[in-house]
């Protein structure tokens, strides 16, 4: 069974901090995505990953970062976080040639004080 | 303007309505066009996609597509309680040549099935 997990379904952090979200997937999939959900807007693309040590800039972009060192896992980071980040923070994966199916994780909840 | 729009709802309709959700777009450069379901608490799971003007039949859910007008709809026949989640379309652009695609989504429609 296909599976994206991600490493926490909440998070309380304070302004400032420096936040790691971690997203593993199992299926071995090239693609890699990070989006924030918030009400009214839908889902953003943040950044994307083609694969391994690669990165791309989705639309949102701006206080944000994102590492791939291994196929399996694309990490998000917030360099310092502010309450304007407070959000749903959704994974995603796919395969190239069936690249419009993404399998998404659960979702991190994020509350920045 | 966005790129896609979708009325938000929320919409609530009684067990075994017809339901329909809709979604317009201004991108000609979409290619292919999906709809996920998100249930509270979940991430999004695709229900199924299209590529073509025309309709798609996949049991209950009929996915429509009108490109010359932009338009594409979902319509859930004999809805039942289990169908109360929120509906994303979504619409599929290349960026790059080998094939990758990035997803353009609308701002889903939360309904509600009443027993």
């Amino acid at each position: 069974d296909v599976k994206v997990t991600q490493s926490s379904r909440y998070l309380v952090k304070r302004t400032g901090e420096k936040v790691f979200l971690e997203c593993v997937q199992d299926m071995d999939h090239e693609n890699m995505f990070w989006y924030r959900q918030d009400p009214g807007l839908g889902l953003r693309l943040i950044y994307f990953s083609y694969d391994v040590k690669m990165k791309e800039k989705g639309d949102i972009p701006e206080g944000y970062s994102v590492s791939r060192e291994k196929k399996e896992r694309f990490s998000l980071i917030l360099e310092s976080a502010s309450t304007n980040q407070t959000s749903m923070y959704l994974c995603a994966s796919s395969n190239p040639m069936g690249g419009r199916t993404q399998y998404f994780g659960p979702g991190t909840r994020l509350l920045v004080l | 303007q966005k790129e896609v729009e979708q009325d938000p709802g929320p919409l609530s309709v009684p067990e075994g309505a017809i339901v329909s959700l809709n979604c317009t777009y201004s991108n000609s450069a979409f290619q292919y066009f999906m709809w996920y379901r998100q249930y509270s608490r979940k991430g999004p799971e695709l229900l199924m996609y299209t590529y073509s003007s025309g309709n798609k039949e996949d049991g209950r859910f009929t996915a429509q597509v009108d490109k010359s007008s932009k338009y594409i709809s979902l319509f859930i026949r004999d809805s039942q309680p289990s169908d109360s989640a929120t509906y994303l379309c979504a619409m599929s652009s290349l960026i790059s040549n080998f094939g990758n695609e990035k997803l353009t989504f609308g701002t889903g429609t939360r309904l509600t099935i009443i027993p």
